[in-house]
C-alpha cells in the first residue's frame, strides 16, 4: 500500500519567494496532519485536518502560512513570503481514526526546504 | 514543563545491552501513547504502540504507568542498527485533540 506522499523532496528558493508544500494521505485515513521539525524546536504540529476541515491551526507560526486540504486525498502547505528562518524539514501525516482509538499516525518523507 | 519530556541522551551502548528510555507527560487527559523511531534525515515511524497492560514486541517492551505520568521503552540485546532518535509521543483530548512529540532520545549502539 502507499504510504504518505508528499512533494517536493527538497525545494531550495530565495527569500520572498512563495513555496507550496503537497502532501497526499494515505487513502481512507480521514486525520490529516502538518508538522515542521528544525534542531532547535524539534518536531511541532502546525495544523491538522479531520475529514478536509481545518480543525487546529494554532501552530501555524503566522500569517504568512497557510494550509487547505481541498478533498480527501490532497493537501498543500503554502509560505507566502518565505523566509530564511522557515528553512525546515515539513512533514505531512495522516491517521485514520480518533485519538480514542489509539491510531497512530504515518508520516511522509518530508520536503527538506530552504530559503536563502 | 514542557508537556512531554524525554531522557535528554545521548544515550552510547555496546552491542548487546539493554537501554531503557523515559518519558513523562503532564496532562491527565492523555489517551493514548507511542514510541517512534527517527533515522537521521528520515521521517519518524511508529515503533509500537503503549498499551495500558505493557506490550512487547521482540526485544522491544513498552510500559504506561498512569498513575506516575510516565511511559517507557526498554530495548534488550541492542544491535547496531537500533541507533537511532527515539520518540515519545502523546495523544491527548484537550479542547480539542491535540499530538505532543516528546523531542526525542539519541541512541548510539556500538559495536
Amino acid at each position: 500500500d502507499a504510504g504518505v506522499i508528499q512533494s517536493p523532496r527538497h525545494e531550495v528558493t530565495e527569500m520572498g519567494q512563495e513555496v507550496t508544500l503537497r502532501c497526499k494521505p494515505i487513502s481512507g485515513h480521514d486525520y490529516l496532519f502538518w508538522y515542521r521539525q528544525t534542531m532547535m524546536r524539534g518536531l511541532e504540529l502546525l495544523i491538522y485536518f479531520n475529514n478536509n476541515v481545518p480543525i487546529d491551526d494554532s501552530g501555524m507560526p503566522e500569517d504568512r502560512f497557510s494550509a487547505k486540504m481541498p478533498n480527501a486525498s490532497f493537501s498543500t502547505l503554502k509560505i507566502q513570503p518565505s523566509e530564511p528562518r522557515d528553512s525546515a524539514v515539513y512533514f505531512c501525516a495522516s491517521s485514520l481514526g480518533s485519538t480514542g482509538n489509539n491510531q497512530p499516525q504515518h508520516f511522509g518523507d518530508g520536503t527538506r526546504l530552504s530559503i536563502l | 514543563r514542557k508537556e512531554v519530556e524525554q531522557d535528554p541522551g545521548p544515550f552510547n551502548v555496546p552491542e548487546g545491552a539493554t537501554v531503557a528510555f523515559n518519558c513523562t507527560y503532564s496532562n491527565s487527559a492523555s489517551q493514548s501513547f507511542f514510541w517512534y523511531r527517527q533515522d537521521c534525515r528520515k521521517e519518524p515511524k511508529l515503533l509500537m504502540s503503549v498499551y495500558s497492560s505493557g506490550n512487547e514486541d521482540g526485544r522491544f517492551t513498552a510500559q504506561l504507568n498512569r498513575a506516575s505520568q510516565y511511559i517507557s521503552l526498554l530495548i534488550r540485546d541492542s544491535k547496531l542498527s537500533d541507533s537511532a532518535t527515539y520518540l515519545c509521543v502523546v495523544n491527548m483530548l484537550a479542547g480539542g485533540f491535540k499530538t505532543i512529540f516528546g523531542a526525542g532520545t539519541r541512541l548510539f549502539v556500538k559495536a
